[in-house]
Parts: structure tokens; C-alpha cells; sequence
């Protein structure tokens, strides 16, 4: 099974809003609810960011929320801050039992 | 404090084994769903395994299936990942993950290093 289709690189200036898109197809996004964003930074381990599409994990901030439509997930990050530039990635489980990730995508904040 | 620690990782030469350990503190480790999770030098995530709580099923990845076998031992708040046959594209960090389900991954250890090369 391939990998969800996500952007490689996004960018976005300080205090502005970006969004990350995520494409998967009928076996993945497109069938569950169970899409999830995690953060990574440099050297770090993943962080959990969002869950079954627009959740957000105590702690995250509310500038962080998701959306689904179809097999098509997003990431909208809202007042873009320097410590949002990392590597973010989309996740969903599908008809094999089994995760799917996304390529990953850099955000950059300029 | 809540928190998972890998360990185990380190060079194996191509169709040895390994195996990896995962230990667990501060929640209830047979209530929860853990998995593994790798990423290879300077790439993406990649799901590997998963198991339910209390010893339920285990799941794998096509790339792993047959190969790798995934096991808990709740008296130990451990997570194990035994990899026999392993290959050079096995090469990673092995992340290990406590999950809601096996569907997303809510608490991460700082992972452990596999290579595998003559």
C-alpha cells in the first residue's frame, strides 16, 4: 500500500496561517475517521498533534486543527509561530488492519 | 511519569536477528494498544507492528509480515519486537508508541537505532 500523498515543503511567515494536505484513497482516509498529524522535530521523536481527524490531544495548542472531506485530509496551523517549523506527517488507519503514513512535509516558517 | 523507553537497537549483519525491548511506566501498559513505528536515515515515518492491550491481536506490515513478531509481557511493562531475517532496507530508529487503538500513537519513546549491514 502506498503512502498518503502530502506536500514535501510548506511555508508560511510569522503570524500567518498554512495548511498541509494529505490524500489517501478509499481504504485509508476515505473509510475512517481515524486520521492523525504528528510533529517532528530535528533528532526528536513524533508528537501527536491531532487524532481521528480534528482532535487535539491535551496540551496542543488550538492554533492546530484538522479537517476531512472525502479521501482528502488537512492540517491548518492558524498565527504560524518559529516553533512550529518541523517535519509534520498524516496518518490513517486502514481496511488491512494495519497505519498508513504520509511522505512528511517541512514547514518552514520564513 | 509517563514514559517508554526503547532499547535492544545495534549493527546486525544481513538475515540476523534482533531484538528489540520497549519498557513502560506510569499508566496501566496492559490497558492500551502499543505499536512500532520506524524511520530509516533521513526519511519518513513507517508503521511496522501493533498489538492490543491485555495480549489481544498483533498486526504487521506487509514489509515485516513473517518476519518480525511483535509480544507483550505484562508482568514486566515490556514491549518486545523480535526481528529475525533482517535486511539492509530494515535500517532505521525503531519508535515504540502507546496508542488509542492502534490507530494513532499518543506517547513516543526517543527510539533505538537498527543497522543492518555486512
Amino acid at each position: 500500500q502506498s503512502a498518503l500523498t502530502q506536500p514535501a515543503s510548506v511555508s508560511g511567515s510569522p503570524g500567518q496561517s498554512i495548511t498541509i494536505s494529505c490524500t489517501g484513497t478509499s481504504t485509508d482516509i476515505g473509510r475512517y475517521d481515524y486520521v492523525s498529524w504528528y510533529q517532528q522535530h530535528p533528532g526528536k521523536a513524533p508528537k501527536l498533534m491531532i487524532y481521528d481527524v480534528n482532535n487535539r490531544p491535551s496540551g496542543v495548542s488550538m492554533r492546530f486543527s484538522g479537517s476531512k472531506s472525502g479521501s482528502a485530509a488537512s492540517l491548518t496551523i492558524s498565527g504560524l509561530q518559529a516553533e512550529d517549523e518541523a517535519d509534520y506527517y498524516c496518518s490513517s488507519y486502514t481496511t488491512t488492519n494495519s497505519v498508513i503514513f504520509g511522505g512528511g512535509t517541512k514547514l518552514t516558517v520564513l | 511519569e509517563v514514559q517508554v523507553l526503547e532499547s535492544g537497537g545495534g549493527l546486525v549483519q544481513p538475515g540476523g536477528s534482533l531484538r528489540l525491548s520497549c519498557a513502560a511506566s506510569g499508566f496501566t501498559f496492559s490497558g492500551y494498544a502499543m505499536s512500532w513505528v520506524r524511520q530509516a536515515p533521513g526519511k519518513g515515518l513507517e508503521w511496522v507492528s501493533g498489538i492490543r492491550g491485555s495480549g489481544g491481536s498483533t498486526y504487521y506490515a506487509d514489509a515485516v509480515k513473517g518476519r518480525f513478531t511483535i509480544s507483550t509481557d505484562n508482568s514486566k511493562n515490556t514491549l518486545h519486537l523480535q526481528m529475525n531475517s533482517l535486511r539492509v532496507e530494515d535500517t532505521a530508529v525503531y519508535f515504540c508508541a502507546k496508542g488509542m487503538g492502534i490507530r494513532n500513537f499518543d506517547l513516543w519513546g526517543r527510539g533505538t537505532l537498527v543497522t543492518v549491514s555486512s
